[in-house]
Parts: structure tokens; sequence; C-alpha cells
């Protein structure tokens, strides 16, 4: 089983909301990737965690903070975001130093 | 700094005439090269791990071969439910892969 799931498919938020992006992988995966599309843009890698830890995060504001409460599931929480937030948010995962099966996506619109 | 090109940016085809995507990469200590399909609004897919120069995968119409500078994904006989656009990869000495903006491919019937 190669799947990645992540729910919700879409969601709209005001720039006041609190809202969380939740991934689940079953593969036995240790790493795991929290990734930004913008429309015709290839993926921007956002955060990884190794392991359950925290290993990357790549200078991302403060309005988007990961949690990874167990190895098989990750997520995003979002606050005060902005307009130009909404993109496609891509989960990842991968065991170490191999490739990254990606989940379907969160289509996110921040009103 | 790890650098991914793809090239063309878009590519049309008639169905059955098959042609090659390009990936040129530079980077310090190759872990490997990965070719990823992605259908709009859609996670990417992925089809091939790449590891060494030399090295060949194929699937079904696809094939993905590596030399030391860059991979090429041929496609044979394309259908048009080939089109997609087709991401390029390269994992370095680090977490993050490093992508090419991607070739849009349309087959037309």
């Amino acid at each position: 089983d190669t799947e990645v799931t992540q729910t919700p498919k879409h969601l709209v938020m005001g720039m006041t909301n609190k809202k969380s992006l939740k991934c689940e992988q079953h593969m036995g995966h240790r790493a795991m990737y929290w990734y930004k599309q913008k429309a015709k843009k290839p993926p921007e890698l956002m955060f990884v965690y190794s392991y359950e830890k925290l290993s990357i995060n790549e200078s991302v504001p403060s309005r988007f903070s990961p949690e990874c409460p167990n190895s098989s599931l990750l997520n995003l929480h979002l606050h005060a975001l902005q307009p130009e937030d909404s993109a496609l948010y891509l989960c990842a995962s991968s065991q170490t130093n191999n490739e990254q099966f990606f989940g379907p996506g969160t289509r996110l619109t921040v009103l | 700094e790890d650098q991914v090109t793809q090239s063309p940016e878009a590519l049309r085809l008639q169905e059955g005439e098959s042609s090659s995507l390009n990936c040129s990469y530079t980077v310090s200590g190759l872990r490997g090269l990965f070719w990823y399909r992605q259908d709009p609004g859609k996670g990417p897919e992925f089809l091939f791990t790449l590891y060494s120069a030399g090295e060949e995968k194929e699937k079904e119409r696809l094939k993905a071969t590596l030399t030391k500078k860059e991979s090429f994904l041929h496609i044979t006989a394309p259908k048009p439910e080939d089109s997609a656009t087709y991401l390029c990869a390269v994992l370095g000495t680090g977490y993050a892969l490093n992508f090419g903006k991607g070739t849009s491919l349309l087959v037309t019937p």
C-alpha cells in the first residue's frame, strides 16, 4: 500500500480562523513532509519530520505550525493566514533517503 | 547549490508520436533522481527512482534513463491519458527534494 491520505480535500477559511490539515500514512515510513504548491509551480518544502522529530523548518512563518502526534500522523495547524497562503498543501512520506510518496493534497483558500 | 532544469516547458504530441523530456541537474552527492507525474489539482504520483549513471527504468509507455548530468523520460506511442505535468526532482545531501519546474505534456487524439 503506497497511499498517503489527506483531509480535508478543500478548505476555505477567513484570516482570523484556526484550522488544521491532517495527513496519514501506514507504510511504516519514518519521514514525513509538508509542501506548499502554487499554481504552475513545483512543490516547495515547508517542514520535515524524521522519527517524529522536526528536523527541517524552511523558514516558514509561525502562522503555520506542524505537529507529528505519532509515526503515522502529521498535522499542519493554521492560524491568522493571509490570502497569499492560498495554495495546494501536500503531505508526503518516505523511508529516509528514498522516494517520497505524496498525498492528494488539500486545496486551501484564504479569504 | 542543487539545480534542476527541465525542458521543454510544454510539449504537445499527437497520439502515437514518441518523444523525450529532459531533466538537467547539478547536485553535490546525488542520492537519487525521481520522476513524478502530476495531474491538475492532485498530488504528484511517483514514477521512477534512478540512483546511478547508466541506470534505466521502464513502466508501460515510459522509460527513464540517467547520465551524470541529465535524465530523460522517454514516452513511446503516447495516449491522451498520458497528458499531465511531469516533474523531475533530485535528492542531494539533505532531506529536501529539489524539483524542476516541470514539463506540461498534452497528447491529442
